[in-house]
């Protein structure tokens, strides 16, 4: 049963514009949200969070907009750089009720074309 | 570098071996995290540890898995009698604060493939 969904395996933007890039829950006791980016070989890197008790958080290039009716969450990247090619993760976690987890989506594989 | 480490990067075992795989937390860090990346699937957690406790091993196989993190030293996850869909990344992360997942940083994985 996978918690957290990224329903897109892979996205090609244009470098310049925006990337958004998809995640769906259905867990409701998840109120913390995370996007990591990982290249091959290497570990995630952690690149934005939310909280539930946001709809919104912005870091520079990067956006994330949470949807909690519809247990949704979107990140923006723009505009979009070659460099951002990478695989991304949606992660989510409780953060009442004791051991705090990550469950993570699949990916996204997103591409920018020069 | 005081980023969290991993080795070996790479390792190949035959079906029946046993692979041992470490992990070094960041400077400060006493939280340990194991998950595991199947091919084309996410990270799937596997076991959170302080140093001499485990505090979740829920993800964890019931057989031939078990992990450590001793008072000095590495932490260490260890597969007995690999088989083949063991074949996975492994991926360490560790924390400085008891349940703060939130706040964790990976380490740059140990590829098992087991032959």
């Amino acid at each position: 049963d996978q918690q957290v969904k990224q329903n897109s395996p892979s996205l090609s933007v244009q470098e310049g514009r925006i990337s958004i890039l998809n995640c769906d829950y259905t867990n409701s006791m998840f109120d913390y949200f995370l996007w990591y980016k990982k290249y091959p070989a290497e570990g995630p890197t952690f690149l934005i969070s939310i909280s539930s008790i946001k709809d919104k958080n912005e870091d520079g290039r990067f956006t994330v907009f949470l949807n909690k009716s519809a247990k949704h969450l979107s990140l923006h990247i723009v505009p979009s750089q070659p460099g951002d090619s990478a695989v991304y993760f949606c992660a989510a976690t409780p953060t009442q009720g004791g051991s705090e987890k990550l469950v993570f989506g699949k990916g996204t594989k997103l591409t920018v074309n020069p | 570098n005081a980023g969290v480490m991993q080795n070996p990067r790479h390792l190949v075992r035959r079906r029946g071996q046993e692979a041992r795989l470490r992990c070094s937390p960041m400077k400060g860090h006493s939280h340990v995290y194991w998950y595991r990346q199947l091919p084309e699937e996410g990270l799937k957690f596997m076991v959170y540890l302080q140093k001499e406790n485990i505090i979740d091993e829920s993800g964890m196989p019931k057989e031939r898995f078990s992990a450590e993190f001793p008072k000095e030293g590495p932490s260490i996850l260890r597969i007995q009698q690999v088989v083949r869909g063991d074949s996975a990344a492994y991926f360490c992360a560790s924390s400085q604060y008891r349940d703060r997942a939130r706040e964790q940083y990976f380490g740059p994985g140990t590829r098992l493939t087991v032959t």
